[in-house]
């Protein structure tokens, strides 16, 4: 059963810079078939897209982060990272990580996430 | 504002059928396929139709998924004190700003 748990500091200093890892269980994270994502969920709201990589490395960010993001991958440990720059308070939100099937007809499920990860910016 | 469109509540007796819908645009639910998730409360969203149409394995025939032009609906029948979640749809918007993008959410009540 595949599994991805997110890891990294809970609190981040405004202006610092946010890093959390996903280590993906139960899977190769070189499968051609996905791509790996971070989604954000800020208190008590909706979630949102915050970017992809592929084993290969290859990336595709959301443009409203795509300045201060960084998405990295790394096939031997079977995990993958994200760098959020410049944090302020907007950041603090529950940061999950999920699986991606893209689907030649236009389909794009997340079919596996992790449980999430609160990161909360303050001084 | 999200990209998609749901309304923010429903609410429904247990065993009666509810309805939620997700509203888009030619850019993205027009264009491409549409998923819906159920988050339970404290947990992580969970997969419930991909496809716009197709359950994944596990995933009750009560959870139903169709599309029409650029809105999609998300149904379920027999509703269960269980079901009380937030429902989230998702597709790949292919505007100049291309993203992937969510709705933002309706919670659903059993009443």
């Amino acid at each position: 059963q595949l599994q991805l748990q997110e890891s990294g500091p809970g609190l981040v200093k405004p202006s610092q810079t946010l890093s959390l890892t996903c280590l993906v269980s139960g899977g190769s994270i070189s499968n051609g078939a996905y791509y790996w994502n971070w989604i954000r969920q800020h208190p008590g709201k909706g979630l949102e897209w915050i970017g992809y990589i592929y084993y290969d490395g290859s990336t595709y960010y959301n443009p409203s982060l795509k300045s201060r993001l960084t998405i990295s991958v790394d096939t031997s440990k079977n995990q993958f990272s994200l760098s959020l720059s410049s944090v302020t308070a907007a950041d603090t939100a529950v940061y999950f990580c999920a699986r991606l099937r893209s689907y030649a007809s236009g389909s794009y499920p997340f079919d596996h996430w992790g449980q999430g990860t609160l990161v909360t910016v303050s001084s | 504002q999200s990209v998609l469109t749901q309304p923010p509540s429903v609410s429904a007796a247990p065993g009666q059928k509810v309805t939620i819908s997700c509203s888009g645009s030619s850019s993205n639910i027009g264009k491409n396929h549409v998923s819906w998730y159920q988050q339970l409360p404290g947990t992580a969203p969970r997969l419930l139709i991909y496809d716009n149409d197709k359950r994944p394995s596990g995933i009750p025939d009560r959870f139903s998924g169709s599309k029409s032009g650029t809105s999609a609906t998300l149904g379920i029948t027999g509703l269960q004190t269980g079901d009380e979640a937030d429902y989230y749809c998702g597709t790949w918007d292919s505007s100049v700003s291309a993203a992937l993008v969510f709705g933002g959410g309706t919670k659903l009540t059993v009443l």
